[in-house]
Order: C-alpha cells, then sequence, then structure tokens
C-alpha cells in the first residue's frame, strides 16, 4: 500500500541549531515529493518541492531537501533555525499523473530561545 | 489578488445540520481540492475536480457533496453533520498540471456538537 511516513510527531531545537525532519514514502515509483510548513492558524505554505533532476532542492525560508531513492526519503534541513520556524511541517507525496497530494501526519518543530 | 478565500473561518452546528463551506480562488486555476486536516492524521483528501465542471471523490468523501460552481468557486456540503466532521476544512487551489503547486486557503474550523 502507498503510504507516507514522518517518524516524528514533535521535535524540539534551539534556535541556531540545525534541523533535520524525516520523510519516508512506499511508492511504486518515485513520486513527486512536497514539504509544506503551516503556521498556527494558518494554512499550508510550500517549502520546496522534487519532480526530477537534482536530487538536493533549495526552498524558501533557507530550506533544503534531499532526495535519497535507495532510502526512499526525503528529508528536510535548515543549518540554522530560527524562532520564526516553529510550525507543523507536512511532507506530501504526488503519484506522476495523478492529480491529489498524500500527506504525512506531520512533525511540530518547537524552537527554543 | 487575495488567492484562496474560504468563508466562514469557524463554525459550529447541531448533529443533523446542513451546512455549506465555500472556497473561491482569483488565480484562474483549473483545479480545485477539499481536505480535511485531524490531529495525528495529517490532510486527507475529500474531493477535488481538475476542471470546471467535473469532481471526483477523494479518500474520505462519506457524509460530503461538492459543487464546482463555475471556474473560481467549489464549495462542500455536509447535508447532516455527525461529531466525527468536526475538523479544520482546507481548500486548495493549482493551476492545472500535475507538476504545479497547490496553493492553501486560510482553513475553516467546523465544530459539530
Amino acid at each position: 500500500a502507498q503510504s507516507v511516513t514522518q517518524p516524528d510527531i514533535h521535535i524540539t531545537v534551539s534556535e541556531g541549531a540545525s534541523l533535520e525532519l524525516r520523510c519516508n514514502y512506499s511508492y511504486g515509483a518515485t513520486p513527486y515529493l512536497f514539504w509544506y510548513v503551516q503556521s498556527p492558524g494558518q494554512g499550508l505554505q510550500l517549502l520546496l518541492k522534487y519532480f526530477s533532476g537534482d536530487t538536493l532542492v533549495q526552498g524558501i525560508k533557507g530550506f533544503e531537501a534531499e532526495f535519497k531513492r535507495s532510502q526512499s526519503s526525503f528529508n528536510l534541513r535548515k543549518p540554522s533555525v530560527h524562532w520564526s520556524d516553529a510550525a507543523e511541517y507536512f511532507c506530501a507525496v504526488q503519484t506522476r499523473g495523478a492529480n491529489n497530494l498524500f500527506f504525512g501526519t506531520g512533525t511540530r518543530l518547537t524552537v527554543i530561545p | 489578488n487575495a488567492g484562496v478565500t474560504q468563508t466562514p473561518k469557524f463554525q459550529v452546528l447541531k448533529t443533523g445540520q446542513s451546512m455549506t463551506l465555500q472556497c473561491a480562488q482569483d488565480m484562474n486555476h483549473n483545479s480545485m481540492y477539499w481536505y480535511r486536516q485531524d490531529p495525528g492524521m495529517g490532510l486527507r483528501l475529500i474531493y477535488y475536480s481538475a476542471s470546471e465542471g467535473t469532481t471526483d471523490k477523494g479518500e474520505v468523501p462519506n457524509g460530503y457533496n461538492v459543487s464546482r460552481l463555475n471556474k473560481r468557486e467549489f464549495s462542500l456540503r455536509l447535508e447532516s453533520a455527525a461529531p466525527s466532521q468536526t475538523s479544520v476544512y482546507f481548500c486548495a487551489s493549482r493551476p492545472g498540471q500535475f507538476t504545479d503547486t497547490q496553493y492553501f486557503g486560510p482553513g475553516t474550523r467546523l465544530t459539530v456538537l
């Protein structure tokens, strides 16, 4: 069965520390891959996406993600976290040729001063 | 350019009542979507409309109906609300190609008592 897994429900990091959020997928073929961020009480905003090509993808707000086919992973990273990065982060996948997204369950990020 | 707008922002219903959630986009997008977000479950697709005049079921369509009124508007109707439909509902739109980004509205928080 197709699935998207975000194994970390909640992560706490200190401001200025590095961050890595994990995402694994189980699909027959490499899907399109996305990371979205949701600030409290807000809708979702796209951080970055991967369709093909270079496996290291740069996004907005200083985020990047690396697609690793051998591990079926698309982990999100940021070298230095800011307090404003506190939010919930969702990994999402879309089967190539399909119309809709499937979301992971999300990882809530807390940033401590 | 307001993007994706949703009304109302909050709603409380009693079991058995009906209501319609409204969504509109001003970006001339072809595809529109309705998701629900529940704690610990991420976002799940209810219905989508790939283009004006078409609608399709998503993962969790039971208890809902949709109408793609025109290219701008996509409404979600609960005919007889149940407590299990307490959730946050998000509308999204996309230009139309499979690789296009989905843009999300701010959400409607619905409580069914």
